[in-house]
């Protein structure tokens, strides 16, 4: 089975650009986290998508956004870009739904990021 | 903030046992301990979850005290390949990960 795949793994842009990044996951997951991870604040949640909702946002401004896609694949935004957003970007799939039952406390699963940096 | 303690880092002989210990006085009854690791430059790898009971499987074992207030991931036989930064998280009330700092791991010869 497929892992999470995330693209692309490197990119490189200047201040004031913007960026689109991509994830594609596990196969039957319809949860799909983001997370920003730097050295100074470790991982960092972004946002959250359930069958094409946003579910929960993290403290983040508004140049980031994402979306989710019919297909569970998803994709985030950063616009105007700072120097201070260069991160590995994370992306996590998961068998999670809302409510209760047996799927309420399923694992997260990574992709191995994309590394975005603002030069 | 995150939920959970663990120390920042650890060394282990290659081929003995690595006891990485996490303090999660707070967390909630229902709530449930994963832990992850990652390897440099690459995401965070699930290793187990647990919620009461002790957890084995193919990657690892978790030992969660009768109080739920810690407990300790075991590698029964630490290789080279498990030198990673461990994470023992718990989740929000929102069903989101919280990430602490997690413990460094260097297995040496």
């Amino acid at each position: 089975k497929a892992g999470v795949t995330q693209t692309p793994r490197y990119l490189i842009k200047t201040r004031g650009q913007q960026v689109t990044l991509s994830c594609s996951p596990i196969s039957g997951h319809r949860s799909v986290s983001w997370y920003q991870q730097t050295p100074g604040q470790g991982l960092q949640f972004l946002f959250e998508y359930f069958s094409e909702t946003q579910r929960n946002k993290g403290n983040f401004p508004g140049r980031f956004s994402g979306r989710q896609f019919s297909n569970s694949r998803s994709e985030m935004n950063v616009s105007t870009l700072e120097l201070g957003d260069s991160a590995l970007y994370l992306c996590a799939s998961s068998l999670w739904s809302p409510g209760r039952g047996a799927y309420s406390n399923q694992p997260q699963h990574f992709g191995d990021g994309t590394r975005l940096s603002i030069l | 903030d995150a939920k959970t303690t663990q120390p920042p880092s650890m060394d282990c002989a290659e081929g003995r046992a690595a006891n990485l210990p996490c303090n999660h006085s707070t967390i909630s009854g229902n709530e449930y301990v994963y832990w992850y690791r990652q390897i440099h430059s690459q995401g965070p790898q699930y290793i187990i979850h647990g919620l009461k009971n002790n957890e084995t499987n193919e990657m690892a074992s978790l030992i969660i005290t009768e109080d739920r207030k810690s407990s300790t991931l075991i590698l029964p036989h630490a290789t080279l390949r498990d030198t990673a930064v461990y994470y023992c998280i718990g989740m929000d009330s929102n069903y989101q990960l919280i990430w602490g700092a997690g413990t460094k791991l260097i297995i040496k010869p």
